[in-house]
């Protein structure tokens, strides 16, 4: 596609449910991040795919989170057990690639989660 | 974020210039960004600038880079109610566990009144 897509745009779901948000970045992008943005905070780094290598899951806030990325494309963040602090826009992001230094990263509109 | 400074807040009049400042820690960053995110939407590329470079301009965008003080700065010429938005300063770190991440500050709310 033409830019990065995100879907749901919005999920609103019952706390202690799981989700799944989707990113599906620019065709022949090696590079995936995922970010967090809470009300009135910056971006939280959360988790960052290059090609075939292990990602970076340094910012991952606990171990309900995770995330895969098959067939070096389409992403998929999952949170289990959900707790209402978990409520806030998920942001994806692709680029060529981190050894492409001028290329930057590019954002999909995001999933607004709300946890009732 | 993690050591990337924004004040806030910034309110201007219609047709003036708007300044958006920004500090960084991080001696080892390559490549400075400005994002812009609408209400909504997700985070829009404005410009950014290579760290051997003190001055970037692109039509009423203007970036400065003091690279000895760690100070980044966008200048909005003439600035319209449409550039109101968050403003996002961000940096590449050329580190080899983090390569290719971004380190954002908060945002900087830009309010223009008509």
């Amino acid at each position: 596609g033409a830019g990065v897509s995100q879907s749901p745009s919005n999920k609103v779901t019952e706390k202690g449910k799981d989700v799944e948000l989707r990113c599906d970045p620019i065709s022949g992008h090696t590079a995936l991040y995922w970010y967090r943005q809470s009300l009135g905070q910056g971006l939280e780094f959360l988790i960052y795919f290059q090609g075939n290598s292990a990602p970076d899951k340094s910012g991952l806030p606990s171990d309900r989170f995770s995330a895969e990325r098959t067939g070096g494309s389409v992403s998929t963040l999952t949170i289990q057990r959900t707790q209402q602090e978990d409520s806030a826009v998920y942001l994806c992001a692709s680029s060529l690639g981190p050894h492409t230094p001028n290329q930057p990263q590019h954002f999909g509109d995001g999933t607004r989660l709300s946890i009732l | 974020g993690e050591d990337v400074e924004q004040s806030l807040f910034l309110s201007v009049r219609e047709g003036d210039s708007s300044v958006i400042n920004c500090t960084y820690t991080d001696s080892s960053s390559t490549y400075l960004y400005w994002y812009k995110q609408e209400p909504g939407a997700g985070l829009q590329l404005l410009t950014y600038i290579f760290s051997n470079m003190d001055m970037k301009q692109d039509q009423r965008l203007t970036v400065l880079l003091n690279k000895k003080d760690k100070h980044l700065s966008l200048r909005i010429a003439d600035t319209q109610t449409g550039d109101s938005a968050i403003y996002f300063c961000a940096e590449k770190r050329d580190r080899g566990s983090t390569l290719g991440r971004l380190y954002f500050g908060r945002g900087t709310q830009l309010t223009v009144w008509p």
